[in-house]
């Protein structure tokens, strides 16, 4: 089966940077992807790794080692806003559909 | 324009009733999706359709039953509503199956 963990909870404060880790099991590899997600919205696509090494957008930066099966997620000057919830997903064995990881908490204080 | 949309986007019924989820998504993907999320935030994958045809159904109880008329529509319908039930139902689509998965804004389903 395919199955992906992730930390529950990451409690960080405005300008500081927070890494996310997800460690996966999959048999086939097609790629990490990260999502985000506000209470009470949808989640949105953040970033996509199919090779190995860092992929950066502005302040978010994603990372993958396909021999570990672990990526992170690396958020740099936090903000208050980027309280969400952050989600690691790996398609499934067919290629039809995206599994997603339990979810990480941030908080982000001031 | 919303890429995808979805409706009601609140439904509050009684156990035993039947509801309908509407979704339909403008961004020409030829891939549609149901998810449910559940009150500990886990999203978890229902049903694929490629170009109309089903392509996941996730060990889902028969008394849930989409249908997508068209590439752009994947409605759901759901029978004999039970207490556990009660989740955000999230519609997703992509350009291919497992791609960028683009929601709409869910439907938090409540049944009392």
């Amino acid at each position: 089966g395919q199955s992906l963990e992730q930390p529950s909870e990451v409690t960080a404060v405005e300008g500081a940077i927070v890494q996310i880790n997800c460690t996966y099991q999959t048999s086939g590899f097609y790629g990490l992807s990260w999502y985000q997600q506000h209470d009470g919205g949808a989640p949105t696509f953040l970033s996509y790794n199919a090779l190995d090494g860092l992929e950066e957008t502005g302040r978010f930066s994603s990372f993958l080692s396909r021999s570990d099966s672990y990526g992170y997620l690396l958020l740099q000057e936090l903000q208050m806003k980027d309280s969400a919830s952050y989600f690691c997903a790996v398609p499934n064995q067919a290629g039809t559909a995206l599994i997603f990881g339990k979810g990480t908490t941030l908080s982000v204080s001031s | 324009d919303t890429a995808v949309s979805q409706t009601p986007k609140y439904l509050v019924t009684q156990m035993g009733n039947d509801k309908s989820i509407k979704c339909e998504q403008n961004l020409g993907h030829d891939t549609m999706y149901w998810y449910k999320q559940d009150s500990k935030k886990f999203l978890k994958i229902m049903f694929s359709y490629n170009n109309k045809e089903l392509i996941i159904n996730e060990t889902v109880p028969n008394r849930f039953s989409p249908k997508s008329p068209d590439k752009a529509h994947l409605n759901l319908h759901i029978n004999s509503l039970e207490l556990g039930d009660s989740a955000v139902y999230f519609c997703a689509s992509s350009p291919s199956p497992a791609g960028e998965l683009f929601f709409g804004e869910g439907s938090r389903l409540t049944v009392l």
